[in-house]
């Protein structure tokens, strides 16, 4: 069974401040992908960045990139330069590859508050 | 513009009353995924369908029924044996392909009345 770890449950951070977000995963698949999506105070979620379990690189996306140790089973978000609107309920989460319907697999999320 | 589309924004259900959050999608995608989220928690998986008149239960799906009749639309019925529905409810759908994310509607917020 797949899970997912976000041990931080609220963070803060000074507005133009980078931020990092942890999130470890634990599978026994060799072939899976990790997403991490943004969830505002409005409710909708927002695709952020995505990492396959075979890149070699550490994927970005802007200000966001995501700091992959495949040894470690880690995958965390890193933002650049926080902005207010960062403000939000951030989720890391994994598909398999091997599972029908490409369902996924949610962490609990972290909560981060920017100020300004 | 392609996407999801959930109705109605807000619902309110009385005692022992059926009720069916709406969930549209025209990304052509074949796999979709209704979840439920309490305040401050993370989203949990009621039911699943991967093709039309297919379709798996999640974490949580008793108190929960789906249908999917058509490609695009995936409703969710929330039953009178759902004794604690309040919860805003997230409607998602994705492709076939592993890098793939998942695309999400706006949800729909359940309260009591």
């Amino acid at each position: 069974a797949q899970k997912i770890t976000q041990t931080q449950p609220g963070m803060f951070v000074q507005e133009k401040e980078a931020v990092t977000l942890d999130c470890t995963y634990d599978t026994s698949d060799p072939s899976y992908g990790l997403f991490w999506y943004k969830q505002p105070s409005s409710g909708e979620m927002i695709f952020l960045i995505y990492q396959g379990s075979y890149d070699q690189q550490n994927a970005t996306e802007g200000r966001y990139s995501l700091n992959f140790q495949k040894a470690r089973k880690s995958a965390n978000l890193v933002i650049s330069a926080s902005q207010l609107g960062d403000s939000a309920m951030y989720f890391c989460a994994m598909r398999d590859v091997n599972t029908n319907a490409g369902k996924s697999t949610f962490g609990d999320g972290t909560t981060l508050t920017v100020k300004p | 513009d392609g996407g999801i589309t959930q109705s109605p924004k807000y619902l309110f259900r009385k005692e022992g009353q059926n009720v069916t959050l709406s969930c549209e999608q025209n990304l052509n995608h074949d796999a979709m995924y209704w979840y439920r989220q309490d305040p401050g928690q993370g989203l949990r998986l009621i039911y699943y369908s991967q093709i039309v008149n297919d379709f798996q239960k999640g974490d949580i799906a008793e108190g929960y029924s789906v249908s999917r009749e058509k490609k695009e639309s995936f409703p969710l019925t929330v039953t009178s044996a759902q004794k604690n529905p309040t919860a805003f409810y997230l409607c998602a759908s994705t492709g076939l392909h592993s890098n793939q994310p998942q695309h999400f509607g706006d949800g729909t917020r359940l309260s009591i009345l």
